[in-house]
């Protein structure tokens, strides 16, 4: 049984680029909710998706999108590239939001 | 923002030895989680107690939550090398299950 998937592993891009990390869940799973850890912090809600539709999301700028899939995968999108969004991107799945959430390896993002 | 804080930052113990890490919160929680980083990578998911719960045991891991005091405290009894790695706390309050916010952290190491 495969777990959280996320690809690619580690990124680099430059400030103004625009980045798109993907995730598919574990199986069973239909909900996905992504994360942003930097350095030496622990990780920073972004947004959840259930249904294909964007339930809640926390402080983040409208230059962080999403999309969830009719297969239960899930896109993050960031445009507009800043040095400060450097750090760990983690999906989590679950099911119909359950308390216990399953994550992923996340992708590493190095913003020069 | 950061929900809760992880108390001692850092830990250092030999193996064989007892963990005590700290989690102190802010607001009324509906359930706190613990969670294990190692290396920068994937986070692992614990053990869960819900807000009505005091204690809770899984193997070698023993929670306690005081919400009077808005805090909880994980132990790792007879610790291994393995054991080594960052330990999170996360809360999910109000009226959403889906955010958890995590506190920064303890890093654990165990010595041989």
């Amino acid at each position: 049984d495969a777990g959280v998937t996320q690809s690619p592993t580690h990124l680099i891009k430059t400030r103004g680029q625009q980045v798109t990390l993907r995730c598919s869940p574990k199986s069973g799973h239909d909900t996905v909710s992504w994360y942003q850890q930097a350095l030496g912090q622990g990780p920073q809600f972004i947004f959840q998706y259930y249904e294909e539709e964007e339930r809640q999301r926390g402080n983040f700028p409208d230059r962080f999108s999403g999309h969830q899939f009719p297969n239960y995968s899930s896109e993050l999108n960031v445009n507009a590239l800043l040095l400060g969004d450097s750090a760990l991107y983690l999906c989590a799945s679950s099911y119909l939001a359950g308390f216990e959430q399953f994550f992923g390896p996340g992708t590493r993002l190095t913003v020069l | 923002s950061q929900q809760g804080e992880e108390d001692p930052q850092a830990l250092s113990i030999q193996e064989g030895e007892n963990a005590t890490m700290n989690c102190s919160y802010k607001t009324s929680i509906n359930n706190l989680q613990w969670y294990r980083q190692n290396s920068g990578r994937g986070l692992v998911h614990l053990i869960l107690i819900r807000s009505n719960e005091r204690e809770k045991h899984s193997g070698r891991l023993r929670v306690t939550l005081d919400t009077s005091k808005k805090s909880s405290s994980l132990l790792i009894t007879a610790s291994r090398a393995a054991d080594t790695a960052s330990y999170f706390c996360a809360t999910s309050s109000g009226g959403s299950n889906y955010k958890l916010t995590f506190g920064k952290g303890t890093l654990l190491t165990v010595n041989p």
